[in-house]
């Protein structure tokens, strides 16, 4: 059974880089795909962007120009990175799988999310 | 871009009543529309994949309807442990996915 666990600091400042890693466990990291998702206080969730199995990304265009996700194989580990960050971007972070459900593209399952805040 | 509206955005109902919430997508989406319910503090889960499909696991009190722009997400008899947020999301133009904004089911 696949399991994801976020990680990652619950505090940073404007301006800086936001960095999380999502932990894979029960199977390969390269065997299926993977998503960053987000939920701002208050709001619903926000999808952020996606890597594939061979490593091709699609970003959200309203975040496109700040997001790096990236695969870690070795450590079975795939990372995302939003850059100059405002209070805008404080939100709980979700990674989730990417994949197929019976023929229907679904995501499941998901970490249990981390909340990241923007502040000084 | 494809936009997802939900509603209500919140409801409040009892233990046994028969709960609705609809998902309408600005343009159509075929069948590509799952269901997600999220408890506070916990993950998201889906419950319903291709608008109609239950995920194993899922009561069979859940349901979906719907094809083209508008969805459906039926509660039959509403449980205790099924107040949370239910929101859609569109699988259409994967994978590059849109969310409903939620809709929040209280307790009455």
């Amino acid at each position: 059974q696949v399991q994801l666990q976020e990680s990652g600091p619950g505090l940073v400042k404007p301006s800086e880089t936001l960095s999380l890693t999502c932990s894979v466990s029960g199977d390969s990291i390269s065997s299926y795909q993977w998503t960053w998702i987000r939920r701002p206080p208050g709001k619903g969730l926000e999808w952020i962007g996606y890597i594939s199995n061979t490593g091709n990304t699609n970003y959200n265009p309203s975040l496109k120009s700040r997001v790096t996700i990236s695969v870690d194989t070795s450590k079975n580990q795939f990372s995302l990175k939003v850059s100059s960050v405002t209070a805008a971007d404080t939100a709980v972070y979700y990674c989730a799988r990417d994949w197929y459900s019976s023929g229907w593209r679904v995501l499941d399952p998901w970490g249990q999310g981390t909340l990241v805040t923007v502040s000084s | 871009d494809i936009q997802m509206t939900q509603s209500p955005s919140s409801l409040s109902a009892s233990v046994g009543d028969r709960v609705t919430i609809t998902c309408r997508a600005s343009q159509t989406i075929s069948t590509y529309l799952n269901w997600y319910q999220q408890k506070p503090g916990k993950a998201p889960k889906v419950l319903i994949f291709g608008a109609s499909g239950l995920q194993g696991g899922v009561p069979s009190r859940f349901s979906g309807s719907g094809s083209g722009t508008h969805f459906t997400l039926t509660i039959a008899s509403l449980q205790p442990e099924d107040f949370a947020t239910y929101y859609c999301q569109q699988s259409y133009t994967t994978p590059t996915w849109t969310f409903g904004q939620g809709t929040k089911v209280v307790i009455k």
